[in-house]
């Protein structure tokens, strides 16, 4: 089945520097990709839609500057996550589709201190 | 905007028990809907997907089942294990490429 990497699983970095997750899919071409954002015992918010070879889709009140996508092929996808804050420090997960469902990565959980 | 609710929050059972968890959601004109497992700081993990013109989808001892019309789903885990024990989620997709959460059931089934 559809496979999707995501890494790193864990990074800590000091605020206002900037952190780089990578999503790829492994065995199958996606021309979307999606990042989420989770915060304790809440749901998955969709952040932005991530298009191969265009600029991504940000959802309402997040801030493109900050979350910057780039999904320069059509197995890789990231989320630089800019002068991060505390405030940042989350669990941010990605997706995408082969066709048939949705497959996600395995989450990546950033702590900013 | 779709908005989705998992009832109940939490749920706590004996390992060998059946069980159903649920699922609304407010906007019916969903293409499928998809139930996941999610463990503990991971991600998530699809368990079943249901097209929106089917009624239900089976794998193993899981049985999903829609109810597109009503705005419902349900998810039954029949013997259950403790290796069961994980947040479920579903997730209706609505539109182009918008899959909406809801908040989860916890599920703990204890030895």
């Amino acid at each position: 089945g559809a496979v999707v990497s995501q890494h790193p699983s864990r990074v800590i970095c000091k605020s206002g520097t900037s952190v780089k997750i990578e999503c790829r899919s492994l065995d199958f071409q996606a021309t979307t990709m999606f990042w989420y954002r989770q915060f304790p015992k809440k749901s998955l918010m969709l952040m932005a839609t991530s298009n191969e070879g265009s600029k991504a889709t940000y959802e309402q009140g997040v801030e493109k500057d900050k979350f910057l996508i780039n999904h320069a092929s059509l197995t890789l996808s990231t989320l630089t996550v800019t002068s991060a804050h505390p405030e940042d420090s989350s669990f941010y997960i990605c997706s995408a589709s082969e066709g048939y469902g949705y497959t996600f990565g395995s989450g990546t959980r950033l702590t900013v201190v | 905007k779709q908005e989705v609710t998992q009832i109940p929050a939490a749920l706590s059972v004996p390992e060998g028990e059946n069980l159903v968890l649920n699922c609304s959601f407010t906007d019916s004109a969903i293409y499928n809907l998809q139930w996941f497992r999610q463990d503990p700081g991971k991600g998530l993990t699809s368990l079943l997907l249901i097209q929106s013109s089917q009624r239900e989808q089976t794998s193993g001892r899981l049985n999903a089942s829609l109810d597109k019309s009503s705005g419902r789903s349900t998810l039954y885990i029949a013997a259950s294990q403790p290796g069961d024990s994980a947040t479920y989620l579903c997730a209706p997709l609505t539109g182009a490429n918008n899959l909406f959460f809801g908040t989860g059931t916890r599920l703990t089934v204890i030895p």
